[in-house]
């Protein structure tokens, strides 16, 4: 079945880059997600690769997205206390469908 | 633009009371997706509606139930609660033939 999954933690000091992972397992995506979600607050759209891509970026943020592996990932370049989150990485699935397919979820952790 | 309005905010119920949960999409967006998130389960995909039709179901029993209205807007129910139906129930919504979901702030269901 379908399934993705991230490590749960990562802590980084201010002004490092953070790297979080995700892998997934359905062959017929078509584009991959990162959302941010704050505490108490619904899930923010950061960026998403199409799955044809190898890497995106987009200001902070780059993701690179090996296909063979099926293997994604979000960095975040000069880290701040801003960016403390949980950060998840979702798989839409191919079809005439929207269903996203969500990992566990990363907590971000940024240490000033 | 407005985003994603969703209403209730907050919902404390009993159990055996039935809810009822309402979304309003960005508009011009048609397409309409509800997921819930619980610490054990994480977000899991509830259903997804698109023009007034369900185009997809995730494993979720009977008592969750949901509707589009012709102007987009959407309401899932659950009948009959139980202490484990207690989420983050989100809704988000697309415009037709892109990529990008924008997720509203979510509902948060207590049931007691």
């Amino acid at each position: 079945g379908e399934d993705v999954e991230q490590s749960l933690f990562l802590s980084v000091r201010e002004g490092d880059s953070s790297v979080i992972n995700c892998t997934y397992t359905d062959s017929s995506s078509t584009y991959l997600y990162w959302y941010k979600q704050e505490p108490g607050a619904g899930l923010q759209l950061l960026t998403y690769i199409f799955s044809n891509m190898d890497m995106k970026q987009d200001q902070r943020l780059t993701v690179l997205l090996n296909k063979k592996d099926k293997h994604l990932s979000l960095r975040i370049a000069d880290t701040q206390t801003g960016d403390s989150a949980i950060y998840f990485c979702a798989d839409r699935l191919g079809g005439a469908t929207n269903k996203l397919i969500f990992g566990t979820g990363t907590l971000l952790a940024v240490q000033p | 633009k407005a985003g994603v309005t969703q209403t209730p905010r907050y919902l404390i119920k009993t159990r055996g009371q039935q809810v009822t949960l309402s979304c309003s999409p960005i508009s011009g967006h048609r397409s309409v997706s509800w997921y819930q998130q619980t610490p054990g389960q994480g977000l899991q995909f509830l259903f997804e509606y698109f023009s007034e039709t369900q185009r997809n179901k995730g494993n979720f029993p009977g008592r969750f139930s949901g509707r589009q209205f012709s102007n987009s807007r959407s309401e899932m129910n659950v009948s009959t609660l139980e202490l484990g139906d207690s989420a983050l129930y989100l809704c988000a919504s697309s415009f037709p033939g892109e990529e990008t979901q924008y997720f509203g702030p979510g509902t948060r269901l207590l049931v007691l």
